[in-house]
């Protein structure tokens, strides 16, 4: 069975100010693919990145990043100087490798972010 | 471009009506899925299809009826729905073979707001 867990229900910070999103999961299979997630009020859900369980490289892009740490099970997404704009929901999703059958996204309950101006 | 046209928007109907939503992806993308998200809630699978046959179906109830008539076409047929089946319904496509670096990543359209009556 998976699981993802993002603790954090709604986060409230004000513009320019860097946030941290966490993200937990659990997973019995060996390899894996992580995922963030954003969907605005619109409703639509924007991919942000996808990870390999075997890379565990930090990204950056633009005022992303993300800190993947395989041996605490965490895959956390910072966003530095925050805008406005970025006021959203954000899920954290893990599905395993394999064919299609098995690549169903499980989310997290996700993050609300409100940036305030 | 990795854009997934939902239509239509909204959608209000009553508990005796025939309805379908549509899905349609040109990225060449062999598997798509249905989900349904509550309000506030992260999204649930409903169904996957693998080249144009069924291969999940997350033990909906038969009122939800799916149909892939072709590798770009997704439709989700309604019929007698219940109050409880008021969700924004979220078609999602991704490649199914690895060609590159988008193997895997779903792409989400904006979502078919429904309300039952």
């Amino acid at each position: 069975a998976q699981k993802v867990t993002q603790a954090q229900t709604e986060i409230s910070v004000v513009e320019k100010e860097d946030v941290t999103l966490d993200c937990v999961y659990e997973t019995r299979d060996t390899t894996y693919y992580l995922f963030w997630y954003k969907q605005p009020p619109s409703g639509e859900l924007v991919f942000l990145i996808r990870r390999n369980s075997f890379d565990e490289q930090n990204e950056i892009s633009g005022r992303y990043s993300w800190n993947f740490q395989k041996s605490t099970s965490s895959f956390n997404f910072t966003i530095t100087a925050s805008q406005v704009v970025d006021s959203a929901v954000y899920f954290c999703a893990l599905s395993p490798l394999g064919d299609t059958g098995r690549r169903a996204l499980t989310f997290g309950s996700g993050t609300r972010l409100q940036v305030q101006p | 471009d990795t854009e997934v046209t939902q239509t239509p928007k909204h959608l209000v109907m009553g508990m005796t009506n025939k309805k379908s939503l549509k899905c349609e992806q040109h990225m060449g993308h062999r598997a798509m899925y249905w989900y349904k998200q509550k309000a506030k809630k992260p999204p649930e699978l409903m169904f996957v299809y693998s080249y144009e046959k069924l291969s999940i179906n997350e033990s909906v109830p038969s009122r939800f009826s799916p149909e892939c008539p072709n590798s770009s076409l997704l439709n989700l047929h309604l019929h007698a729905l219940q109050p409880e089946d008021s969700a924004l319904y979220l078609c999602a496509s991704s490649q199914d073979q690895d060609r590159g670096l988008t193997k895997n990543i779903q792409y989400f359209g904006a979502g078919t707001r429904l309300s039952v009556l």
